[in-house]
């Protein structure tokens, strides 16, 4: 068990709609990284917080956003779903920003989109 | 931009042989490098990084890797492959606080 607790493990939606995946990081952990895991694409980064900071940011749709909350948990928000958007998602912590730091995951949420 | 290439999709391998799952990266600068490992419906767990210092690093479960910097490479080795290592391995690069990974090794494991 990474430390690193993601809701829903499962979801599924229609197209158009909006869904928020939830990611609560290890204990003590600032920094929180999103990551998609699509066959076509493989797996990407979207997005990184730190500390409630937005601190890098990746391959992210506009229709996506995310935020981290003072508690540190974050929530990634997707809308306007559309059948590409069926992937899993993995939320990622890790103590420190820095690049050498080991980020780690947690089981991911599945999202499907009818 | 960094990138990272895993040129095999799939390792097989017969228990109780050797191990190679490859791994090249293209980054400016000093690479931050790491190994996953995901097994099915679960997340990446961290199997072991190369920051610095000795080519050679020991991470979990018996696996190690070779950093060579002239060959850009870092490929993951295990001298005794196991059934249960039989899972999808990725490598990564990490340069601005973002993981960007190859597409993926499956291993599989024979008895």
């Amino acid at each position: 068990d990474s430390g690193v607790t993601q809701t829903p493990k499962h979801l599924i939606t229609a197209t158009g709609q909006r869904v928020t995946l939830r990611c609560s990081p290890r204990s003590g952990d600032l920094s929180v990284y999103w990551y998609q895991q699509s066959l076509d694409q493989g797996l990407q980064f979207l997005i990184q917080y730190y500390n409630g900071e937005e601190r890098a940011k990746g391959n992210i749709l506009e229709r996506f956003s995310a935020q981290q909350f003072p508690d540190l948990h974050s929530e990634l928000n997707l809308s306007s779903l559309e059948l590409g958007d069926s992937a899993l998602y993995f939320c990622a912590s890790s103590g420190l920003a820095g690049g050498g730091n080991i980020q780690y995951f947690g089981a991911g949420t599945r999202l499907s989109v009818l | 931009a960094q990138s990272v290439a895993q040129p095999e999709d799939q390792v097989n391998v017969a228990e109780g042989n050797p191990l190679t799952v490859k791994c090249t990266y293209s980054v400016s600068g000093n690479p931050y490098l790491f190994w996953y490992v995901q097994y099915p419906n679960r997340g990446l767990q961290f199997l072991l990084k190369y920051i610095t210092g000795d080519n050679l690093v020991k991470g979990s479960y018996g696996f190690e890797a070779e950093f060579n910097k002239s060959q850009t490479s870092f490929h993951l080795k295990k001298p005794s492959a196991l059934v249960s290592d039989s899972a999808l391995y990725f490598c990564a690069v990490n340069y601005g606080n973002m993981l960007t990974f190859g597409g993926g090794t499956r291993l599989m494991v024979k008895p």
